[in-house]
């Protein structure tokens, strides 16, 4: 049983520029969340998507937004990178709020 | 103040001590509290998870949650080097689908 994958692994990206990453769900799940953990850092809450919408979001700027497809797979996407950007992107799945699981996360370095 | 407040370590311990990693926190709201563990450069893996008060138990693993005076503690029995991780203590409230909340990590070293 596939848990959760994301991709790609690692990303270089320059100051100012655009980047999308993929997270698919454990199967059987219907949910997904991001995280971002900067370095020795807890996982900090983007936002959750369910049925394809936003259902809550964290405290981070319209500059973080995502979107999820029919088959429960989502992208995250950060416009206008900055170099505090830096960071872990942690995908978790869920089934009806229970069972979170992390997949391994991408990391991400803006130069 | 952060909600969740956890202390980021280095905790160096020999193999075979008892370990106790603990957190406390500020929202009365939670009700779920859970220890992930964490690799380096890999994420979270759940470990264990606790409704409520009491204790809970599994292999060498024990969790402890005390409501009255938020704070959780998670202890490991006959620490091994293989349980050198950051270990993450996480919460979530009812409603709002649960998104957990989470500590910033204690890094445990078990040297052997």
């Amino acid at each position: 049983d596939a848990g959760v994958t994301q991709s790609p692994t690692h990303l270089i990206k320059t100051r100012g520029q655009q980047v999308t990453l993929r997270c698919s769900p454990k199967s059987g799940h219907d949910t997904v969340s991001w995280y971002q953990q900067a370095l020795g850092q807890g996982p900090q809450f983007i936002f959750q998507y369910y049925e394809e919408e936003e259902r809550q979001r964290g405290n981070f700027p319209d500059r973080f937004s995502g979107h999820q497809f029919p088959n429960y797979s989502s992208e995250l996407n950060v416009n206008a990178l900055l170099l505090g950007d830096s960071a872990l992107y942690l995908c978790a799945s869920s089934k009806e709020g229970y069972g979170y699981t992390f997949g391994s996360g991408t990391r991400l370095t803006v130069v | 103040q952060k909600e969740v407040e956890q202390d980021p370590g280095p905790l160096s311990v020999p193999e075979g001590a008892i370990v106790s990693l603990n957190c406390t926190y500020s929202n009365s709201a939670f009700q779920y509290f859970m220890w992930y563990r964490q690799y380096s450069r890999k994420g979270p893996e759940l470990l264990m998870y606790t409704y409520s008060s009491g204790n809970k138990e599994d292999g060498r693993f024990t969790a402890q949650v005390d409501k009255s005076s938020k704070y959780i503690s998670l202890f490991i029995r006959d620490s091994q080097p293989s349980d050198s991780a950051t270990y993450l203590c996480a919460m979530s409230a009812p409603g709002g689908s649960y998104i957990p909340t989470f500590g910033r990590g204690t890094s445990l070293i078990v040297h052997p």
